[in-house]
């Protein structure tokens, strides 16, 4: 599959922005997603922003993408507690195949 | 929204045993569905794409005489787990790409299975 690459940590107090990065290898993607996954549980589509676009604004939620150097970003603003889960970031391939990155542990200090 | 369910949520087997897990989409079409595997702390590993009333398509390394999936339905499709030892021990997926949002991926709840 694809490489998809994420940090693995990021932690931030209640009310800041946070910004989780992702890189990706595949130029021929269609799609990019971000997904949340709490605890447990199976993953929420969050957003997600076609590849020949740049940026995607949805409430608390900013997409920018650099398709020319491979990087797609997600920025929450007024991060709150339930913010806290772990965040994929994710490519759709001409074939419909989703690559997920590692994801990226929020964790949202009171 | 679109939903998608899986059956059973968590299993428990013995060693050698088949397990077979549903997926379901409740209120949309499903052309396309997906299964992943998740070890713990991991992110989602593709396994098979599955098309309606077509033979999956597995990823490399993914033994399809191990992992059987049939979608005999645009509603349904079902992964089992034929002779299943602990190191099949992990939490699966399915997700569903539906006629009408094409763009977006559903996913399941998932389902546990630990194999003693």
């Amino acid at each position: 599959g694809e490489d998809v690459e994420q940090s693995l940590f990021l932690s931030v107090r209640e009310g800041d922005s946070s910004v989780i990065n992702c890189t990706y290898t595949d130029s021929s993607s269609t799609y990019l997603y971000w997904y949340k996954q709490e605890p447990g549980a199976g993953l929420q589509l969050l957003t997600y922003i076609f590849s020949n676009m740049d940026m995607k604004q949805d409430q608390r939620l900013t997409v920018l993408l650099n398709k020319k150097d491979k990087h797609l970003s997600l920025r929450i603003a007024d991060t709150q507690t339930g913010d806290s889960a772990i965040y994929f970031c994710a490519e759709r391939d001409n074939f419909n195949k989703f690559y997920f990155g590692s994801g990226t542990k929020l964790n949202v200090k009171p | 929204g679109a939903v998608v369910s899986q059956h059973p949520s968590w299993v428990i087997c013995k060693s050698g045993t088949s397990v077979k897990i549903e997926c379901r989409s409740l209120d949309f079409q499903a052309t396309t569905m997906f299964w992943y595997r998740q070890f713990p702390k991991q992110s989602l590993m593709l396994m098979a794409t599955s098309n309606e009333g077509s033979k999956a398509t597995y990823e490399q390394g993914v033994e399809k005489d191990k992992f059987l999936i049939n979608h005999a339905s645009l509603t349904l499709s079902t992964l089992t787990v034929t002779s299943a030892h602990p190191e099949d021990s992990s939490f699966y997926i399915c997700s569903a790409l539906g006629l009408a949002s094409y763009n977006e991926q559903f996913f399941g709840p998932g389902t546990r299975l630990t194999v003693l």
